[in-house]
Parts: structure tokens; C-alpha cells; sequence
């Protein structure tokens, strides 16, 4: 089945505690990206990738990492998270760019103590 | 600043009349725009899509509208169903001057009332 998986899907963390969220996909897609979703915001782009080592920055990319050293790969990083990072975070892929159709995980509820 | 805006969080509609789901931009490059349903608890799917050489593209019941002198788009679905309520988010990319990013919108809450 193709498919966006993420893990975990619930997280509570504490202030400056290093934590990653996985995300693969199977389905050979060049593109992925991350998103996190918040009441009155809508969705949000933290950083997307067009391939393998190519990684750029979105809308709101402080105190997020990401790499690609895998094209099924792409997990999202908080070094030092902070209750602002409070969200709900989607990661999504498509074949080679945004304007394709993308699909999207089931999402990874955060809760930063 | 809020490049891509819906401005209406909420809108209930009659089963079987039109849902008429509204958005407007602001960045005139952007070039492509995308609609995205979300029920609770799964993470958005495609609905439709347009091109900014075109003015209109039809799936099925959806139907997106796109006013460029206006910077306006709009999301029809005709008739509307109950199993069509959930959140609708309208999105924009400009390849040529941001690349791959894609914004955006707040989303509005769409009920179809049986």
C-alpha cells in the first residue's frame, strides 16, 4: 500500500529535551516536506526537500532540522524544543515538486512541557 | 504576513445545494494552486488543482475557480454531500521565486447539514 508513516504519532516532551520525528514513504517520491498545523494558521511549511541531500528552508524553519540521506527518508528534528513548538506536524510527499498531488501522513501530535 | 487567506473559518451548508469555499491571495507570482480536504485525525488529501493559464478546472462535483485580476480563488462542489464536511485548505506556490515552497491557507471548517 503507498503510504506516508510517521513516528510517533503522540509525543510529550520536555523544555530542551532533543527528540525526532521519522518519516518514510514508499512510494520513490523525489519530494517531501514538513508541515506543522495550527488553530488559526492553517498549515505551515517548516522545510521540504527535492532530493536526496537537497534540502531548503520554508516558512517557519527556526529550531527545526531535517536531512535526506535516504529518498524514503525524512525525519524532522527539534535540538531543543520549546512550548512553542507545540503542534501538530504532518509530513507529505509527491513526485517531484508541490504542485504535484501530495500525500500526507497521519500526523504527530507534540505537547512541549 | 499571510500570503494565501481564507477568510471564512466555518460554513454550513444544506445537503444537496453548493458549498462555495472562497481564498485569496496576496503574491502575484504565485502560479499554481491546490485544494486540500482534512477530516479529523488524518492528515489532508488532494482534492483539485489549477494552473494560473487557466480560469477554471472541474473534477467530478469540485470545481475551482481562479480570478488573477482579483487574486481570488474559489472552490465549488455541487451537490454538496454530508460526507464532504470536514477542513478545506487552499494552497499557492511560485516556482520561479520561491522555489518549491507552497503556502498555505487558515482553512474553513465546511458542514453539510443532511
Amino acid at each position: 500500500e503507498a503510504q506516508v508513516t510517521q513516528n510517533p504519532r503522540y509525543l510529550i516532551t520536555v523544555t530542551g529535551k532533543k527528540l525526532t520525528v521519522t518519516c518514510s514513504q514508499n512510494m520513490n517520491h523525489e519530494y517531501m516536506s514538513w508541515y506543522r498545523q495550527d488553530p488559526g494558521l492553517g498549515l505551515r511549511q517548516i522545510y521540504y526537500s527535492m532530493n536526496v541531500e537537497v534540502t531548503d528552508k520554508g516558512d517557519v524553519p527556526e529550531g527545526y532540522k531535517v536531512s535526506r540521506k535516504e529518498k524514503r527518508n525524512f525525519p524532522l528534528i527539534l535540538e531543543s524544543p520549546s512550548p512553542n513548538q507545540t503542534s501538530l506536524y504532518f509530513c507529505a510527499s509527491s513526485l517531484l515538486g508541490p504542485q504535484e498531488t501530495q500525500y500526507f501522513g497521519p500526523g504527530t501530535r507534540l505537547l512541549v512541557l | 504576513d499571510q500570503q494565501v487567506k481564507q477568510n471564512s473559518p466555518s460554513l454550513s451548508v444544506q445537503e444537496g445545494r453548493i458549498s462555495i469555499l472562497n481564498c485569496d491571495y496576496t503574491n502575484s507570482m504565485f502560479d499554481y494552486f491546490l485544494w486540500y480536504k482534512k477530516y479529523p485525525a488524518e492528515g489532508p488529501t488532494f482534492l483539485i488543482s489549477i494552473s494560473s493559464i487557466k480560469d477554471k478546472n472541474e473534477d467530478g462535483r469540485f470545481t475551482v475557480f481562479l480570478n488573477k485580476s482579483a487574486k481570488h480563488l474559489s472552490l465549488h462542489i455541487v451537490p454538496s454531500q454530508p460526507g464532504d464536511s470536514a477542513v478545506y485548505f487552499c494552497a499557492a506556490s511560485a516556482y520561479e521565486t520561491s522555489g518549491s515552497r507552497l503556502t498555505f491557507g487558515e482553512g474553513t471548517q465546511l458542514t453539510v447539514n443532511p
